[in-house]
């Protein structure tokens, strides 16, 4: 089946620093989504993606599906306490509705 | 909108004991859910897929007959871990689909369950 490569797998930043974190695969994906999960609790979208080459912003969050398709990108601007947590990138599968890929996580850690 | 609850939140069993947890729509109707498990510091697997008045459909690797799937209304699906092993013990999540077809966002995620087998 299809994989998803994400990186980095964990990031250490000072509050108010950029993050940018990526997912790669080796074949096309129709849909990028990426999820933030806090501690004992289930994913949470934050964006999702359908085109290739489309751009899309959340507030502070910026994600764009690449234009191969087989790539996508998410970055925080000014990043705050709150936004600890893993963030996952997801993808639709090729043939498959309804079933998501999900990537391995990037650990956000916010240093005090 | 989109609030998708699971019950227990955590659970503690002894091993050869069964689990069932729950899994609901409560906003919305499903007619397709979702069984993901996560280990620590893993990502979600996709388990099985439940759709409402037949069979799950599982994943390749995932034993049927130990992760009963029961998906008997359009708001509530189970899962069953059958003589449970402390192999199983990881983080249960489920997923509920809003509508039919469409975009895999709208997938709505609950908030988990643990299960620790000792």
């Amino acid at each position: 089946g299809q994989q998803l490569n994400q990186s980095p797998q964990s990031m250490f930043i000072q509050e108010g620093e950029d993050v940018s974190m990526n997912c790669t695969s080796s074949s096309i994906f129709n849909t990028w989504l990426w999820y933030k999960q806090d501690p004992g609790e289930g994913p949470v979208l934050l964006i999702a993606l359908y085109k290739a080459g489309e751009l899309t912003s959340n507030g502070r969050l910026t994600a764009q599906f690449g234009i191969t398709r087989k790539d996508s990108f998410l970055n925080i601007s000014a990043s705050i306490p709150s936004d600890v947590g893993i963030y996952f990138c997801a993808g639709q599968e090729m043939n498959r509705d309804d079933k998501i890929i999900f990537g391995k996580g990037t650990r956000l850690h916010i240093l005090p | 909108g989109a609030v998708v609850s699971q019950h227990p939140s955590w659970v503690i069993c002894k091993s050869g004991t069964s689990v069932k947890i729950e899994c609901r729509s409560l906003d919305f109707q499903a007619t397709t859910m979702f069984w993901y498990r996560q280990f620590p510091k893993q990502s979600l697997m996709l388990m099985a897929t439940s759709n409402e008045g037949s069979k799950a459909t599982y994943e390749q690797g995932v034993e049927k007959d130990k992760f009963l799937i029961n998906h008997a209304s359009l708001t509530l699906s189970t899962l069953t871990v059958t003589s449970a092993h402390p192999e199983d013990s990881s983080f249960y999540i489920c997923s509920a689909k809003r509508g039919v077809g469409g975009s895999p966002a709208t997938q709505y995620f609950g908030p988990g369950t643990r299960l620790l087998v000792l």
